[in-house]
């Protein structure tokens, strides 16, 4: 069965750093996303990309984050400047399309800010 | 905005049958996810619901009543492996970007 593949699985960093984070999404899928989760939280909502621009954010995603498409198959976030609040499980998930259509999540990557 | 409620723990015994009731409030509505979660993992797609009514996929049933803003997830014939968080999520009909906002989940554990 097809699914979202995230590296690196774990990722400790230091505050300040700059950290990216990769996604193979599901190969014919158009959406794209990424989520995250604090320790004992709820997930939350950060980015969703379509056709090669981000349709929707919300407000943790301010300037420190951003998200890329660079080739055909992979879908990056990147954090510029790691906080320690940005200490989470960051999940990417993938759509076929939008409306009723399934969204898959990745196996997730835990990021330790120290 | 949205405003999702659910349960935060509930124990049941292998065998049993457990539900797992999500309320919501929102300003609009475009479909109700239900998602299982082991510690550590990602969620895992359960069901889907956008009209009233039940869903039925083997042990696991979702239930819609959009008029009271409430779902249940049914879980039958409850097996161990079942322990395990079950996330609520709503998708928002106004977000250009098929945002789901989530519940914080219902952790469930199953006793011999």
């Amino acid at each position: 069965e097809p699914e979202v593949t995230q590296t690196p699985s774990h990722q400790v960093t230091q505050m300040g750093q700059e950290v990216i984070l990769r996604c193979v999404p599901i190969s014919n899928h158009l959406y794209f996303y990424w989520y995250r989760q604090i320790l004992g939280q709820k997930v939350e909502f950060l980015v969703s990309f379509y056709n090669n621009e981000i349709s929707e954010k919300s407000e943790i995603f301010d300037d420190q984050f951003s998200v890329e498409r660079p080739d055909g198959s992979n879908f990056t976030l990147k954090i510029r400047s790691t906080k320690l609040e940005d200490s989470a499980m960051y999940f990417c998930a993938s759509s076929l399309g939008a409306g009723r259509n399934t969204i898959y999540f990745g196996e997730g990557s835990w990021l330790t800010v120290v | 905005g949205q405003n999702i409620d659910q349960p935060t723990e509930m124990t049941a015994t292998e065998g049993a049958i457990v539900q797992i009731n999500c309320t919501y409030q929102t300003s609009g509505f475009n479909g109700l996810f239900w998602y299982q979660q082991h510690a550590g993992e990602a969620p895992t797609f359960l069901s889907y619901n956008v009209l009233d009514g039940l869903e039925e996929k083997g042990r696991f049933s979702s239930f819609l009543s959009r008029s009271k803003g409430y779902s249940y997830l049914l879980l039958k014939e409850l097996q161990m492996k079942d322990s395990a968080s079950y996330l609520c999520a709503v998708r928002d009909p106004k977000a250009a970007g098929n945002k789901l906002t989530f519940g914080g989940g219902t952790r469930v554990l199953v006793k011999p």
